[in-house]
């Protein structure tokens, strides 16, 4: 079962414009939120990450919005730029469960000129 | 480039075959996670492998299976091939087990099963 949902399939941003992508899961026992970039031929990169005790963490023009009581979290791309075209997924690691990631389904991002 | 290299990155198979798919850690790490991606999809965890144990699986069947060796390379084996095993398998390395490690992935293995 999906414990990882994520919004939407894709999008097209314009060049200098917000690409913001949208995540949710089911499961509370998560304490780790990456955010992972594919490019095609590429295994994922892990691009930022969040614990569940903070509510915001940015990087460059990277931002992790993360709402613990509605269970969401989100991935704000600020002045998209047209090599930000990749395909982006949201993760979620249970607690006590290692390594082991749950990957949302990913949102495919073409940023145009 | 992260360090973690996969062999090979295609592989044609068919139905009922056996498959050995290979990942050789980045240096200094010593857990290596395995993951299936169907085209179209996010990465499914299949196992992990810590310190040459297995200590971690997802929900997948026995026919799928690893190895960790010595120096942390690992291997994943897929017994009687079904055409849904085709995918994408990568591999990712991390320093160690938990507190919120950084995976590192390799490139993946495209595997058609046919």
């Amino acid at each position: 079962q999906q414990q990882v949902k994520q919004s939407p399939q894709s999008l097209i941003v314009q060049k200098g414009g917000i690409s913001i992508i949208n995540c949710a899961y089911e499961n509370t026992a998560f304490d780790y939120f990456p955010w992972y970039q594919q490019f095609p031929g590429k295994g994922p990169a892990l691009l930022i990450a969040i614990r569940p005790d903070v509510s915001e963490k940015k990087e460059g023009r990277f931002t992790i919005s993360f709402n613990k009581s509605a269970k969401q979290f989100s991935l704000h791309i600020m002045d998209s730029q047209p090599g930000d075209s990749a395909t982006y997924f949201c993760a979620a690691r249970p607690t006590g469960g290692g390594n082991k990631l749950t990957f949302g389904t990913g949102t495919q991002l073409k940023v145009e000129l | 480039e992260t360090g973690v290299t996969q062999s090979p990155t295609h592989l044609i198979k068919t139905r009922g075959q056996q498959v050995t798919l290979r990942c050789s850690s980045q240096s200094g790490h010593n857990t290596v996670s395995w993951y299936q991606q169907a085209l179209g999809q996010g990465p499914q965890f299949i196992f992990q492998y810590y310190r040459e144990e297995e200590n971690g699986r997802g929900n997948f069947p026995p026919r799928f299976s690893g190895l960790q060796f010595p120096n942390y390379s690992s291997e994943l084996n897929v017994n009687a091939l079904e055409l849904d095993d085709s995918a994408l398998y990568l591999c990712a390395s991390s320093r160690t087990s938990g507190a919120q490690e950084t995976q590192y992935f390799g490139p993946g293995t495209r595997l058609l099963v046919l």
